[in-house]
């Protein structure tokens, strides 16, 4: 099984500032990436898959990259709706298709 | 408009039985594999079950293989778990969600709340 580590675990932005989180896979995934958000009380929702490629309806100022082992998300410019927990997921292997742990983004 | 709605979570003691369902609608349910994800209180999102288009392959995380069994109907549009010999540990909000061509999980509904507890 695939291990996939976030960091951090939790991280303290204020808004309009960036927020980059990272995501580690145990083995090489290629870009068989995506990365989730989820908020209290609601569905995760898809922002990026293929490690670089927005899902329909996300807004520009989220961005993944990376590849292999080693990705990034970025949201340049954090808005109030964007506190949340964020996961990676790899879908490489399958099954499963494991999650991180998660990267809480808090209000500095 | 995708939308996918559990429902048939509860309370029930260890040992016991509960079956969820997934209401699927506003895309062609039988072209999709599908998959159980479940988060316990306070925990990250964990991957359950899956099942391929038609039923005719599915998959359980070790934590769950023996006692859960996920199904569909692909003519009425749903996925099912059933879930038996419940633990403290399966207590957990239960999401379900489509697997996404070459994108991983990309539809997921709200949830419905397992509570395992004597």
């Amino acid at each position: 099984e695939i291990v996939m580590t976030q960091s951090p675990a939790t991280l303290s932005v204020s808004p309009g500032e960036r927020a980059t989180l990272s995501c580690r896979a145990s083995q090489n995934i290629r870009s068989n990436l995506a990365w989730h958000q989820k908020r209290p009380g609601q569905a995760p929702r898809l922002l990026i898959y293929g490690a670089s490629t927005r899902a329909t309806g996300i807004p520009a100022r989220f961005s993944g990259s990376g590849s292999g082992t080693e990705f990034t998300l970025t949201i340049s410019s954090l808005q109030s709706e964007d506190f949340a927990v964020y996961y990676c997921q790899q879908y490489n292997n399958w099954p499963p298709w494991t999650f991180g742990q998660g990267t809480k983004v808090e209000m500095k | 408009e995708v939308q996918l709605v559990e429902s048939g979570g509860g309370v029930v003691r260890p040992g016991g039985s509960l079956r969820l369902s997934c209401a699927a609608s506003g895309f062609t349910f039988g072209d999709y594999g599908m998959s159980w994800v479940r988060q316990a209180p306070g925990k990250g999102l964990e991957w359950v079950s899956g099942i391929n288009w038609n039923g005719g392959s599915t998959n359980y995380a070790d934590s769950v293989k023996g006692r859960f069994t996920i199904s569909r109907d692909n003519a009425k549009n749903s996925l099912y778990l059933q879930m038996n010999s419940l633990r403290d540990e399966d207590t957990a909000l239960y999401h379900c969600a489509r697997d996404g061509p070459e994108r991983g999980n990309d539809y997921w509904g709200q949830g419905t709340l397992v509570t395992v507890s004597s």
